[in-house]
C-alpha cells in the first residue's frame, strides 16, 4: 500500500502531557500538509511543507504546536502541554501537484 | 478569512435516487475538490476540478466548477447504500502548493 500513513491511529493522553504524531506521505510527493478536524466540522489547515521547508503556518498553530519534516520525507507534529481543547482528529495529506491525498488520521483525546 | 458554505447539511434518500449538493464561497478559488469521509477515517478524494465551467465525471459522480469560480456542485446518480458518508467540498487558491479550505460537509444517508 503506497498511501499516506499516520501513527498512532489513536492517542489518549492526560492534560499537560506532550504528544507526537508521525505522518509518512506518498513516496514521490514533495508537499505535506497537516490539518485538524473537530467533530461535525471540515478539516482546518495547520501547516504545510514543501520538501523540508515549512512554508505556511495557520494562526491555529499556537506556540505549543510544532511540526518538522527533517529530511523532506516523513513529518512529525508535536503538541506540548496538551489541553482538552486539543482533542480532535489530526490529518496529514500529501501532494505532488494540486490533488491532496489524506491519511487515516490520528484521533487525540485529552482527558 | 475565506469560508465555504456547503448545503444541505444532511440528506436522507432512498436507494436509487439522485443526490445533489453544492458549495459556495465568498471569494474565488482556482481549484475545487470533492472528498468523501467515512467515520474514523481520512477524507478520500472523489473529483478535482481545475477550470471554471469544467464538468467532470467519475462513475456515478459528476461535479462542476462554477463559472464565477465561487461555487461548485456534486451530483450522485442512482445512489447505493455504500454512498453513505460525509461529503466535503474544498477550495484551493493555487493549483499546487497551498492549503485547502473545506466546507462543513453534507451527511448523506441512503435507505435501502
Amino acid at each position: 500500500d503506497t498511501g499516506v500513513s499516520q501513527n498512532p491511529r489513536h492517542k489518549i493522553t492526560k492534560r499537560g502531557q506532550n504528544v507526537t504524531f508521525r505522518c509518512d506521505p506518498i513516496s514521490e510527493h514533495n508537499r505535506l500538509y497537516w490539518y485538524r478536524q473537530t467533530l461535525g466540522q471540515g478539516p482546518e489547515f495547520l501547516t504545510y511543507f514543501q520538501n523540508e521547508a515549512q512554508l505556511e503556518k495557520s494562526r491555529l498553530l499556537s506556540d505549543r504546536f510544532s511540526a518538522e519534516r527533517p529530511k523532506g520525507s516523513f513529518s512529525t507534529l508535536e503538541i506540548q502541554r496538551t489541553e482538552q481543547g486539543d482533542s480532535a482528529m489530526y490529518l496529514c495529506a500529501s501532494s505532488l501537484e494540486g490533488e491532496q491525498y489524506f491519511g487515516p488520521g490520528t484521533r487525540l483525546t485529552v482527558t | 478569512g475565506q469560508q465555504l458554505n456547503q448545503s444541505p447539511q444532511s440528506m436522507f434518500i432512498q436507494e436509487g435516487e439522485d443526490v445533489s449538493m453544492n458549495c459556495t464561497s465568498s471569494s474565488i478559488f482556482n481549484t475545487w475538490l470533492w472528498y468523501k469521509q467515512d467515520p474514523g477515517e481520512g477524507p478520500v478524494l472523489l473529483i478535482a476540478l481545475y477550470k471554471a465551467g469544467e464538468l467532470t465525471s467519475n462513475g456515478r459522480l459528476t461535479a462542476q466548477f462554477g463559472i464565477t469560480r465561487k461555487d461548485s456542485f456534486l451530483n450522485i446518480s442512482a445512489s447505493i447504500p455504500s454512498d453513505v458518508g460525509i461529503y466535503f467540498c474544498a477550495g484551493q487558491l493555487k493549483t499546487s502548493g497551498s492549503r485547502l479550505t473545506f466546507g462543513e460537509g453534507t451527511q448523506l444517508t441512503v435507505n435501502p
